[in-house]
This record gives C-alpha cells, sequence and structure tokens, in this order.
C-alpha cells in the first residue's frame, strides 16, 4: 500500500509555543488529507479534512485559528497547534487519500506524540 | 449524523478458537462499513471493507442494514491477530465523502 510519513514523531514544546506537524505521502498523490486526534485508548476523532489548494474543512468543535492546517501540494499537509497549552497534549495522525471516484482508501501515517508542558 | 458503536472495549480468546468483534452503526443514508486495525507499535492499516466482500487474514464482515451492524469475524483465531481494530463508517456521497467515523475500538488479545 501507499506510504504516508509524519514529522516529528513525537515533539515536547512549552505552553503558549506553536508546534508544526508535517504530513507526507511519499508515494502517491494526495488530493485529500485527514487530520485526526486519539486520545489514550481511546477512539480516533476527526479534527479536519484538507483538500490541495483549498481551505481545510473543520469538524464542530475543532477550533481552526488553533488547529492551522495547509495543503499546500499533493504530498504534503502540515498541521501547527498555535498556542499550545497542557489540553493540547495528544496523539495526532494523519491519513492521505487519493482516489477520485468512488470508495478510496485512507492511507495513515505513524501519527505524533504532541506534549505540551 | 453518523455513529459506530464497539460494544467490547476487550475481547480476549484462546488460539483456535472463533472470534467475533461486534459493530453497529447508525446513519440514515446508504454507508459504507471498514474494519481497520492497529498492531502493536504499528499504524492504522486498512482490513476489509464491506463493498470488497473479501476474507483478509482469514476475517469476514458482513454488512447486515436490517440490524445496522458489520460484525468482523474470524474461525480460528490466531495469536498474531492481537491487535486494536476499528469499526469506521464512512458516507457515500455529500460533502462528507470520505470522511471516516470511527468506533471506540477493541483490543482484542489471543492466548496461546
Amino acid at each position: 500500500g501507499a506510504v504516508v510519513s509524519q514529522h516529528p514523531s513525537r515533539v515536547i514544546c512549552k505552553s503558549g509555543t506553536s508546534v508544526k506537524i508535517e504530513c507526507r505521502s511519499l508515494d502517491f498523490q494526495a488530493t485529500t488529507m485527514f487530520w485526526y486526534r486519539q486520545f489514550p485508548k481511546k477512539s480516533l476523532m476527526l479534527m479536519a479534512t484538507s483538500n490541495e489548494g483549498s481551505k481545510a474543512t473543520y469538524e464542530q468543535g475543532v477550533e481552526k485559528d488553533k488547529f492551522l492546517i495547509n495543503h499546500a501540494s499533493l504530498t504534503l499537509s502540515t498541521l501547527t497547534v498555535t498556542s499550545a497549552h497542557p489540553e493540547d497534549s495528544s496523539f495526532y495522525i494523519c491519513s492521505a487519500s487519493g482516489g477520485t471516484s468512488g470508495t478510496f482508501e485512507q492511507f495513515f501515517g505513524p501519527g505524533t506524540r504532541l506534549t505540551v508542558l | 449524523a453518523q455513529r459506530v458503536t464497539q460494544p467490547e472495549k476487550l475481547l480476549s480468546v484462546f488460539k483456535g478458537a472463533p472470534v467475533e468483534l461486534k459493530c453497529n452503526y447508525s446513519y440514515s443514508g446508504s454507508p459504507e462499513l471498514f474494519w481497520y486495525v492497529q498492531y502493536s507499535r504499528q499504524r492504522l492499516q486498512l482490513l476489509l471493507r464491506h463493498i470488497s466482500r473479501e476474507s483478509i487474514k482469514g476475517f469476514t464482515a458482513d454488512l447486515n442494514k436490517g440490524e445496522t451492524s458489520f460484525h468482523l469475524k474470524k474461525p480460528f483465531a490466531q495469536e498474531e491477530d492481537s491487535a486494536m481494530y476499528y469499526c469506521a463508517l464512512s458516507r457515500a456521497g455529500g460533502t462528507s465523502y470520505g470522511k471516516l467515523t470511527f468506533g471506540q475500538g477493541t483490543i482484542l488479545t489471543v492466548h496461546p
């Protein structure tokens, strides 16, 4: 299957700083990328959907000014957690899809562990 | 709004025993259902989808629209099946096309 990478795999930052997480599709063009948040032993919660070249669509309850998403190319999407606080500490997972019709598969990245002190 | 429920957080069976991971969904339209698996220290990966009607690693899942269920089954569990399993639903069309709603996940442990 297709490969999706995330960088960094883990990051620790101070409260009030901003953190950028990159999601890359390594061997295919991702027309759509998804960002999820996963709490310990809990399900994945979809945060936003981004399509290359357009603004991200955020799920209800997700602050778009807090979680900035950019999908500047068909192989890269970034999630920036602005003014991070301890409650933002979580596991962030991206997925990428390159389907254009019918059912298309999402390929998941390995996740990024964010710890805000 | 759509919802996916996996009633069992933990499921333990012995090697060679049958296993069934339950998944129920609520959605007013025609959903697409998936099972994803996450092995220890690995990323989430697709196990199977209902439209393919395929068997992967011995697992099968049938969509029962009457019972709004998509249970995952395997007749003879193996130790390497131990993992976290997520049932997921995707809308078949509209602006939410492709978005996945995940269940809470079931941790399957297969004992030797």
